[in-house]
């Protein structure tokens, strides 16, 4: 079993959408979590820290849930330059940080 | 800062050569760390440093690849001889608290 786990995708939406991704881990130990961003063909970015109690920043949302082992992200009023695949990212280990595989986002006007 | 630099941005070569990827961290922070991408398996860690020090490279594939960071300023991630499966994106990335990592643009490589 992977350790990150993300539904590849693409989700299809049209601008202004909603969208929810979900990523689930196995390492009940880890102790940080993170949604990072690539676009085609550049570098991830990170794009938010993940915290028990939830966070929001703009239109985005992540939530964790530790007792299922799961992370959310929720993306709000969709635009066009959010098309973009988007990381889970958790800790694993000391200062180790284990990539999914990314689930792909495009948004249509 | 001028961020993560890595090169060379593309390098294309023959099954058996030497490939030698180089990266200049971003001043100031203290890990270092070594990634590949394919398609098929996402980002993996190879290698990470501390402080100049190997901390974990249980991510190395095999004994053809090789680690270094002799200073602050610069590590090398090396292959020989190379083959045709480490065909992928490798990226670089520094960070000052191993959390947030910022990522240099990564070298494509392609193994022919």
């Amino acid at each position: 079993r992977k350790e990150v786990e993300q539904d590849p995708g693409p989700f299809n939406v049209p601008e202004g959408a909603t969208v929810a991704f979900n990523c689930t881990y196995s390492n009940s130990a880890s102790q940080s979590f993170f949604w990072y961003r690539q676009d085609c063909r550049k570098e991830p970015k990170l794009l938010m820290s993940v915290y028990s109690s939830g966070n929001e920043d703009g239109r985005f949302t992540a939530q964790l849930n530790r007792a299922s082992q799961y992370i959310s992200l929720l993306i709000r009023d969709s635009k066009l330059s959010d098309s973009a695949t988007y990381l889970c990212v958790v800790t694993s280990g000391f200062q180790k940080l284990v990539f999914g595989t990314g689930t792909r986002l495009l948004v249509s006007p | 800062d001028a961020g993560v630099i890595q090169s060379p941005r593309h390098e294309v070569t023959e099954m058996g050569q030497e490939v030698t990827l180089r990266c200049k961290p971003i001043s100031g922070h203290d890990y270092l760390f070594w990634y590949r991408q394919t398609m098929m398996r996402g980002l993996e860690l190879l290698i990470y440093f501390n402080n100049n020090v190997p901390i974990d490279d249980s991510g190395m594939p095999e004994d053809r690849f090789s680690a270094k960071m002799p200073n602050a300023s610069f590590s090398t991630l090396k292959i020989q001889p190379s083959e045709p499966r480490d065909s992928a994106v490798y990226f670089c990335a520094s960070s000052d608290r191993a959390e947030k990592l910022f990522f240099g643009s990564g070298t494509q490589l392609s193994v022919l």
